[in-house]
């Protein structure tokens, strides 16, 4: 198993700001993914980060709106640039443990005014 | 849309009944699995269940798979208090990389 931990845990903004969110994982790993959940919705995947590459971004999501590092195998970050009150969402972060199982992080819980 | 189908969006029962929830994707996979997600916390994975494999039991949990109908199930039998949460199916695809695409989740409340 891999333990994840998620910097900030939870953050208000304002909108037209920016919010770096950090992801720590206890161990090496090839890939991370960076999920957003919308108020009571499901989990829709952003983009897959591998360690020196450049991130791989789902339709509907673009490389300057959500800018990903991925400078180590054990760190990420994805921020949220320009927000407006439709990014409130939580953002979680997780990697891909033995036989395809996914590891979470506790999320970042964004709040955007 | 990433998501495949859950139903019921919603379910409501009483302590000691039985739990159902149904899950239907789109494409063809490689495994299917079920997580649970308490009050918008992580999530934490239930159980994993292969594309050639029919059922899967887990404690109190039953997982079936029928690839021929894309459609899963999960059981949970004697259901608790403690079980009030969200349930996501999820079905790691292959479309040009292998990616984790979650369902639209079953919200379940037990009532004590």
């Amino acid at each position: 198993s891999a333990v994840i931990s998620q910097k900030p845990s939870r953050d208000i903004c304002q909108r037209g700001t920016s919010l770096t969110i950090q992801c720590q994982v206890d161990s090496q790993v090839t890939m991370m993914f960076w999920y957003r959940q919308q108020p009571g919705q499901s989990l829709t995947l952003i983009a897959t980060a591998n360690q020196g590459s450049e991130a791989t971004y789902e339709s509907g999501f673009v490389i300057d709106k959500f800018p990903i590092s991925r400078p180590n195998l054990t760190f990420s970050t994805l921020t949220v640039s320009n927000m407006s009150p439709e990014d409130s969402s939580i953002y979680l972060c997780s990697v891909e443990g033995t036989g395809g199982l996914q590891f979470f992080g506790p999320g970042t819980r964004l709040t955007v005014l | 849309s990433q998501q495949g189908e859950e139903d019921p969006q919603a379910l409501s029962i009483q302590e000691g009944e039985n739990a159902t929830m149904n899950c239907s994707y789109k494409t063809s996979i490689n495994n299917l699995q079920w997580y649970r997600q308490n009050s918008g916390r992580g999530l934490v994975h239930l159980i994993l269940i292969r594309s050639n494999e029919r059922e899967k039991h887990s404690g109190r949990l039953r997982v079936t798979l029928d690839t021929s109908k894309k459609s899963s199930s999960l059981l949970i039998t004697a259901s608790r208090a403690a079980d009030t949460a969200s349930y996501f199916c999820a079905t790691v695809q292959n479309t040009g990389g292998f990616k984790t695409i979650f369902g639209a989740g079953t919200r379940l409340f037990v009532k004590a």
